[in-house]
């Protein structure tokens, strides 16, 4: 049982560049999540998906796509990546309807954008 | 609309000295808390977790919170602290009553340093 796996680990880009996160959950979790840490700043939510098909915008959206593939994957997207883009990128998911909203989160992804 | 305030965004204790890390939030109904742990480069991890049964929450490596809803406080405490709980702390809320759309409410995090 993997938990929530998360690729790459790292990952340098150049201003304007595209790349995908990958996030995958094995625990048969309906809700998924990515945020973003920053210094002094705590976990900002980028988007979230409730549950399989449907995706919502969180508190920091802009410049972020997000793709619910299936109940296990959700995949987030930076078109044209920006220095302000800089950050460690964290996937959780959660089991919905009926429980807490207790998080799982996976290892992360640091991102740097030059 | 929830909020949640983690008193205090640096907290130096030495070994084997009480840990307390402090949590206040605010909900016009009693919500679900947790306290999360972040090692240095990893994901977050529950420490523990306020479900409305008992008050007082016991949870891994000798950590436990109280909540007082005459407060609306829900702090950490370790009654020795140990080298390896130095880590950054989260404290979040999520709303019993928001259904599926269910999201946590994050503390900004104090980060704990212990010294020999």
């Amino acid at each position: 049982n993997a938990g929530v796996t998360q690729t790459p680990k790292f990952q340098v880009l150049k201003t304007g560049q595209s790349m995908t996160l990958q996030c995958a959950q094995d625990m048969n979790h309906n809700s998924m999540y990515w945020y973003r840490q920053d210094p002094g700043m705590g976990l900002r939510l980028i988007y979230y998906s409730a549950s399989e098909g449907t995706t919502d915008k969180g508190e920091v959206p802009n410049g972020y796509n997000v793709s619910r593939l299936n109940k296990r994957e959700f995949s987030l997207r930076l078109e044209s990546a920006a220095p302000s883009q800089t950050s460690v990128y964290f996937c959780a998911s959660s089991s919905n309807p009926g429980s807490y909203n207790e998080q799982f989160f996976g290892p992360g992804t640091r991102l740097t954008v030059l | 609309a929830q909020s949640v305030t983690q008193l205090g965004s640096h907290v130096s204790v030495s070994e084997g000295a009480l840990v307390l890390l402090r949590c206040n939030y605010s909900s016009s109904v009693p919500p679900y808390l947790f306290w999360y742990v972040q090692y240095p480069n990893q994901g977050l991890q529950l420490l523990l977790k306020y479900t409305s049964a008992a008050t007082l929450v016991k949870g891994i490596n000798g950590f436990e919170a109280e909540f007082k809803k005459s407060e609306t406080s829900f702090h950490l405490t370790k009654p020795s602290a140990h080298m390896s709980d130095a880590a950054e702390y989260f404290c979040a809320v999520s709303d019993r009553n928001a259904g599926n759309n269910r999201k946590l409410i994050w503390g900004l995090g104090t980060s704990l340093a212990v010294n020999p």
